[in-house]
């Protein structure tokens, strides 16, 4: 079964920490992985994308990493501010049937940061 | 400047009630889709079109019909309205559907969504 799993579901930390959030997935075949930030009562933005031969791509403070053969994948985000607080996305697209590439969407980490 | 937008913003109904949301891009796009995403945040993808064509239709009740008059709109209209319906509609638009299933031109950009409330 197709699925995107992500952890922790919500997390807390105080301005200027580090943290990283994680994406487990089980898509087959697998095309490509995005990152997306969710800001409260908006739609999702794209943060980063990744291919199966990348291990890393960065977007300011936002550096994502993809490991293939695990089938796994982290947002790192570094000196948090409190604008970074929003649900964080991760999507797998599947190649489909139709080469349409449909995208798999994981339920979210919630981050808060507090001052 | 809005690129993709959609209205209303928020919808409230009563039950058996039909209404249509509305979504329009101003990227040049040529794929727009639906999504659905309910109160566990789970984001699901509804329909798909590209240049006015049904590209991509999930499982979902016939009670709701897309429709695409052209290539920069992706109406929703959802007839007899059920309490299950109660959710956050996004639309999004992407630059090219083809056989590339990779790069920056299946990229979705995502409008600020419907809240809809079926009471």
């Amino acid at each position: 079964k197709n699925q995107v799993e992500q952890s922790p579901q919500s997390l807390i930390i105080l301005e200027g920490k580090n943290c990283t959030l994680q994406c487990n997935y089980t898509v087959s075949p697998f095309s490509n992985l995005r990152w997306y930030k969710q800001d409260t009562g908006r739609g999702p933005v794209s943060l980063t994308i990744m291919t199966f031969s990348e291990n890393t791509k960065s977007n300011g403070r936002y550096t994502a990493t993809l490991d293939a053969d695990t089938k796994q994948s982290s947002l790192h985000i570094t000196a948090s501010q409190l604008s970074d607080s929003a649900s964080y996305i991760c999507v797998v697209t599947r190649e489909g049937l139709s080469n349409t590439g449909k995208l798999i969407f994981g339920q979210g980490t919630t981050l808060q940061v507090k001052p | 400047d809005t690129a993709v937008s959609q209205t209303p913003k928020y919808l409230v109904t009563q039950m058996g009630n039909d209404k249509s949301i509305k979504c329009e891009q101003n990227l040049g796009h040529d794929t727009m889709y639906w999504y659905k995403q309910d109160s566990k945040k789970f984001l699901k993808i509804m329909f798909s079109y590209n240049n006015k064509e049904l590209i991509i239709n999930e499982t979902v009740p016939n009670r709701f019909s897309p429709k695409s008059p052209d290539k920069a709109h992706l109406n929703l209209h959802i007839n007899s309205l059920e309490l299950g319906d109660s959710a956050v509609y996004f639309c999004a638009s992407s630059l090219y559907r083809g056989p590339l299933s990779y790069s920056s031109y299946n990229e979705q950009f995502f409008g600020p969504g419907t809240r809809l409330t079926v009471l």
